[in-house]
């Protein structure tokens, strides 16, 4: 069985400081994870994905994420915020025995502060 | 590439009203999938296909059928709606690696707005 929580609904920063949004997941395979982003009214967007290759990941416009096996964690990070970041995002499992299926966690919505 | 399309981007229904979502991708992508929408609960899948000819029950499956006749198309139909399934749907399809789809990104279409009275 495989299961996402993401730890915020709600997350708001400052233009310029960091940005942090938590993901844990539990899989009984050996996970592939991914995070998308959704703008307001629009379709979701791939950010990056981990599949079992170099820990640390990183995706488009800045924004990286650290697979930690040991804490089952998969948290999204980005040095600095950009009002245009400002957005949904959803933490993803999928797994070898899922048939592609994805497992959403249930979004953490990003305010960014002028 | 148009990649991934849906029809139509917003529809209201009357309760008992039947309809079908379509989706279509042009990309050649096996893997095909109906998630729907609501507030706080993320997306939840509801059908997928691995490929013409085959398709199979998602979380949230009640009250919905798919076919899949063809690569490209992936048809949504409402048997008999309900407020319950007022919800924005997404279309996805992808590819596999070497007979995998699960370490491939999917890829999504615009989504439909539905409305049921």
């Amino acid at each position: 069985a495989q299961s996402v929580t993401q730890l915020d609904s709600h997350v708001s920063v400052s233009e310029g400081t960091p940005v942090l949004l938590r993901c844990n997941y539990s899989s009984s395979y050996s996970p592939s994870l991914f995070w998308y982003v959704q703008h307001p009214n629009k379709g979701l967007q791939l950010l990056l994905k981990y599949t079992s290759a170099a820990t640390l990941v990183k995706g488009i416009n800045g924004f990286e994420a650290e697979f930690k096996k040991s804490e089952t964690s998969f948290h999204l990070t980005k040095p600095s915020a950009h009002m245009s970041d400002a957005a949904e995002y959803f933490c993803v499992v999928s797994g070898r025995g899922s048939q592609g299926n994805l497992i959403f966690g249930k979004g953490t919505k990003l305010s960014v502060k002028p | 590439n148009a990649g991934v399309t849906q029809t139509p981007k917003f529809q209201v229904l009357k309760t008992g009203q039947s309809m079908t979502l379509q989706c279509a991708q042009d990309m050649n992508h096996e893997y095909m999938s109906w998630y729907r929408q609501d507030p706080g609960m993320g997306l939840r899948l509801i059908h997928y296909s691995v490929g013409a000819g085959i398709t199979d029950q998602g979380e949230v499956p009640n009250g919905y059928n798919v076919s899949r006749s063809t690569t490209e198309d992936f048809p949504l139909r409402l048997l008999s709606a309900a407020p319950s399934q007022t919800s924005v749907y997404f279309c996805a399809s992808s590819y596999s690696s070497s007979g995998v789809f699960s370490y491939n990104e999917q890829f999504f279409g615009p989504g439909t707005r539905l409305t049921v009275l």
